[in-house]
């Protein structure tokens, strides 16, 4: 099986400034994907980012944007110019390439905004 | 389209009753699966489809049953409740599990209390 840490339960930030979740795997396969997902106090689990593994460069999404490290199963999170709407719970997860794969989450950072 | 739905909300049981909890998509998706989540556990797969009439097992199965008689729903059977499966319960559901359209899209959640 497949594992992902978290090893960060909680974080804060001040508005406006930049902020890096971690996230480790550990996994044999060479292809796979890498997700972040937010959980905000409604429960809604919402796609932040994607990363397939065999791309070398490193996904973004407007204020947010990974850093993959493949060799060092390494994948972090980074939220520039945090807003208050950022609070919330993330969840790094994984998931081998291929048919009927299962999704392998990690235990989640709570990221906090701080006006 | 409504995306994953989920039924009910919140639902309190008492200990050796049973129930289904609902779950459904509309988005032609043919991999559906369960979770659960506690408190500094993370999401854990309970069963997963990959489509009309396959079924699977995650990583924690024992206390349910699925059955995937349509593309379109995919209820969790809960057959004698026990004060462990107090929990927050979520189904989610993705086009595929390799390349593109295999990022997962959750439903809103279901909280179940069990006494």
């Amino acid at each position: 099986a497949q594992t992902v840490t978290q090893s960060q339960p909680e974080m804060s930030v001040q508005e406006a400034e930049t902020v890096t979740l971690s996230c480790t795997y550990d996994t044999s396969e060479s292809n796979y994907y890498l997700f972040w997902y937010k959980q905000p106090p409604s429960r809604q689990m919402i796609l932040v980012i994607r990363q397939e593994a065999y791309k070398q460069q490193n996904a973004t999404e407007n204020r947010f944007s990974v850093n993959f490290q493949k060799a060092a199963k390494s994948f972090s999170l980074k939220i520039s110019d945090s807003q208050l709407g950022d609070t919330a719970m993330y969840f790094c997860a994984f998931m081998k390439w291929g048919p009927g794969n299962q999704f392998y989450f990690g235990t989640g950072t709570s990221l906090t905004v701080i006006p | 389209n409504a995306g994953v739905t989920q039924t009910p909300k919140f639902q309190v049981l008492k200990t050796g009753q049973s129930m289904t909890l609902q779950c459904a998509q509309d988005m032609n998706h043919e991999y559906m699966s369960w979770y659960r989540q506690d408190p500094g556990m993370g999401l854990r797969l309970i069963h997963y489809s990959v489509g009309a009439g396959i079924t699977d097992q995650g990583e924690v199965p024992n206390g349910y049953n699925v059955s995937r008689s349509t593309t379109e729903d995919f209820p969790l059977r809960l057959l004698s409740a026990a004060p462990s499966q107090t929990s927050v319960y979520f189904c989610a559901s993705s086009y595929s599990t390799s390349g593109t359209g295999n990022e997962q899209f959750f439903g809103p959640g279901t909280r179940l209390t069990v006494l």
